[in-house]
């Protein structure tokens, strides 16, 4: 199993445009999730999936847009990259049922920096 | 009030010692508890759970409060490799679906020869 995969690894933005940050699990994960990582804030969610054509916002969604057409795949959109935006961008999949044993699992990372 | 709060560190502990991490979380109703670990510009992975009971995994012990809302891992024998920043996690529900986790700020930990 590969895992989670997400690429690019890294990323240089200008102001203004817009990429999408591919995510994709071979684990048959129902749950897939992107958080971004910054210094001193600690993971925050941004969107996040149940399923396949289920999608919901999560603490920072603003910027971001997603979309799950299959089960393996969890594409991050960012719609006009902005200085803010600046960040380490991880993807994650999970079963769907929680619990104590809930683990996720996390990819290698997007270092995205906007000038 | 930050919903998990960790102290940062670093923690600076020379090979061998036994090093402590506390985390407080505010949501009373929380559920599920774990500690993932991260190293420097890598991505979190599970170190272990948290069960209500307390839980050892070789020299990780891992404790949960409720009353008090806080868990706590201790380390024992530390080992070089231990260095990296330590993340307390929480799940705030349990609809038996997954949900949304929230993560601590995580606490820096330097094992030294």
């Amino acid at each position: 199993n590969a895992g989670v995969t997400q690429t690019p690894k890294f990323q240089v933005l200008k102001t203004g445009q817009s990429m999408t940050l591919q995510c994709a699990q071979d684990m048959n994960h129902e749950y897939m999730s992107w958080y971004r990582q910054d210094p001193g804030m600690g993971l925050r969610l941004i969107h996040y999936s149940v399923g396949a054509g289920i999608t919901d916002q999560g603490e920072v969604p603003n910027g971001y847009n997603v979309s799950r057409s299959t089960t393996e795949d969890f594409p991050l959109r960012l719609l006009s990259a902005a200085p803010s935006q600046t960040s380490v961008y991880f993807c994650a999949s999970s079963y769907l049922k929680t619990g104590p044993d809930h683990e996720q699992y996390f990819g290698p990372g997007t270092r995205l920096t906007v000038t | 009030r930050k919903e998990v709060e960790q102290d940062p560190g670093p923690f600076n502990v020379p090979e061998g010692a036994t090093v402590a991490f506390n985390c407080t979380y505010s949501n009373s109703a929380s559920q599920s508890f774990f500690w993932y670990r991260q190293d420097c510009r890598k991505e979190p992975k599970l170190l272990m759970s948290v069960y209500s009971s307390g839980n050892e995994d070789g020299r990780f012990t891992a404790q949960l409060n409720r009353a008090s809302q806080y868990i706590s891992l201790l380390i024992r024998d530390s080992k070089l490799s231990d260095s990296a920043t330590y993340l307390c996690v929480v799940n705030p529900q349990n609809t038996g679906t997954a949900s949304k986790l929230t993560f601590g700020t995580g606490t820096r930990l330097q094992v030294t020869l």
